[in-house]
């Protein structure tokens, strides 16, 4: 069981908008404005595209945002693309020092 | 070119020990926390643990099923971060990545990853 709860897969289609959700504890998503969200592709590492909630790395599509109420986080994606299909993984940073990921989130663009 | 490159992955038997290391070129090294972070074949990522730089007191610390057995080491002069893996157990089985956290994009982010290294326990 993961220390983060995400759904465990979400679809949508071409052009549409979806949401991932990513809820954890008082012990990390809540206390703390360190969530980051990773897209893996098969077979690939995974690429950083949201940190400390709602920040996008240089060169990630403004397509993608992020944002944080209470002990949940969430990640949108809108005008879904084919390439967007992918895993999509939330983490925090924790109490002791730890970081906890999400169980990961298989997003399918119809 | 910023790049991280895993190695010393393989089979070992349970109980085994193994080293992992993770060569870094195209950053300063020695200003980086770096992490480990792993993932069992079809699962989701899980991070086994970090160590800061120097200059933060060089200090780890690891995820609870690895405490005890994973020791993480840096050594700034070769660019080079390892991870000592000890009293292996099957359910370590995964690939690893090393990771930079917090690198340009804010505190606890993981922004650049190596390809990671394959470790299988197995008898």
């Amino acid at each position: 069981q993961s220390a983060l709860t995400q759904p465990a897969s979400v679809s949508g289609s071409p052009g549409q908008s979806i949401t991932i959700s990513c809820t954890g504890t008082s012990s990390d998503v809540g206390t703390y404005n360190y969530v980051s969200w990773y897209q893996q592709h098969p077979g690939k590492a995974p690429k950083l595209m949201i940190y400390a909630v709602s920040n996008r790395p240089s060169g990630v599509s403004n397509r993608f945002s992020g944002s944080k109420s209470g002990n949940t986080a969430s990640l949108t994606i809108s005008g879904l693309q084919a390439e967007d299909e992918a895993d999509y993984y939330c983490n925090s940073y924790a109490s002791s020092s730890r970081v906890v990921f999400g169980g990961g989130t298989k997003l399918t663009v119809l | 070119e910023v790049q991280l490159v895993e190695s010393g992955g393989g089979l070992v038997e349970p109980g085994g020990s193994l080293r992992l290391s993770c060569a870094a070129s195209g950053f300063t090294f020695t200003n980086v926390w770096m992490s480990w972070v792993r993932q069992a074949p079809g699962k989701g990522l899980e991070w086994v643990g970090r160590i800061r730089r120097k200059s933060d007191g060089g200090t780890t610390d690891y995820a609870a099923p690895v405490t005890g057995r994973f020791t993480i080491s840096k050594d700034d002069s070769r660019n080079t971060l390892y991870l000592q893996m000890n009293s292996l157990k099957i359910e370590d089985t995964a690939v690893y990545f090393c990771v930079t956290e917090g690198y340009g994009y804010g505190h606890h982010s993981f922004h650049i990853w190596g390809q990671g290294t394959m470790v299988t326990v197995s008898s």
